[in-house]
């Protein structure tokens, strides 16, 4: 199975700040990574496919980089209704799988 | 507008059967672009890929869950179905029904999903 580590497990930021996720595959996934929101109590929520995708409708602080096995995720300027869990997920291979998932909070 | 909903048992009997159902709204199942699927989230836990079933019946399982797992599909009703046999408590999570899209086999990412159902497992 591919591992996806993210990391920080959790952060605090102020309103505004730029937040920086990171996520690491066990081997080359090319660009085959997506990213999903999570907010308390409810499903997740794609935001980015294919790396740097945005999908409609979400707001342009958000985006991907990244290829082979090192990837990020930016929040360009932090807000209040960007409180949530944030998961990666590679497609590159069977079995699907995500990473452990980055907690955003605010400071 | 497509929506997803679970539905089935909350609460599962230790080493019985786990049986949920999707009802799915806005497209049909047997669309060739989408494959469809579960997957679970422990209490505070992360995600875990359980598995996705293509319109062509076409099934791709996470080989963690042992061969516990079935995946099916109904498409007269538009539904599709999981079934997970000798639960234990490890199986406790929130199971989310997802529509997966993208041309890998499995599909290569879920949009939308259901809203998610907590299935309890009792001893």
């Amino acid at each position: 199975d591919i591992q996806m580590t993210q990391s920080p497990s959790s952060l605090s930021a102020s309103v505004g700040d730029r937040v920086t996720i990171t996520c690491q595959a066990s081997q080359d996934i090319s660009n085959d990574l997506n990213w999903y929101q999570q907010k308390p109590g409810k499903a997740p929520k794609l935001l980015i496919s294919d790396v740097s995708n945005l999908e409609t409708g979400v707001p342009s602080r958000f985006s991907g980089s990244g290829s082979g096995t090192h990837f990020t995720f930016t929040i360009s300027s932090l807000q209040p209704a960007d409180i949530a869990t944030y998961y990666c997920q590679q497609y590159d291979d069977l079995p699907l799988t995500f990473g452990g998932g980055t907690k955003v909070e605010i400071k | 507008q497509l929506q997803l909903q679970e539905s089935g048992p909350r609460l599962v009997k230790s080493s019985e059967t786990l049986s949920l159902t999707c009802n799915v709204s806005g497209v049909s199942i047997s669309n060739s672009r989408y494959y469809w699927g579960w997957i679970r989230q422990a209490p505070g836990k992360g995600l875990e890929w359980i598995g996705t079933i293509y319109y062509s019946g076409s099934i791709y399982y996470n080989p963690s869950l042992k061969g516990r797992v079935t995946i099916s599909k109904q498409t007269s009703k538009n539904e599709f179905s999981l079934r997970l046999t000798s639960v234990t408590a490890a199986d406790r999570a929130v199971y989310f029904c997802v529509r997966a899209l993208g041309a890998t086999l499995g599909g290569s990412w879920f949009d939308p999903w259901g809203q998610g159902t907590l299935v309890i497992v009792s001893s």
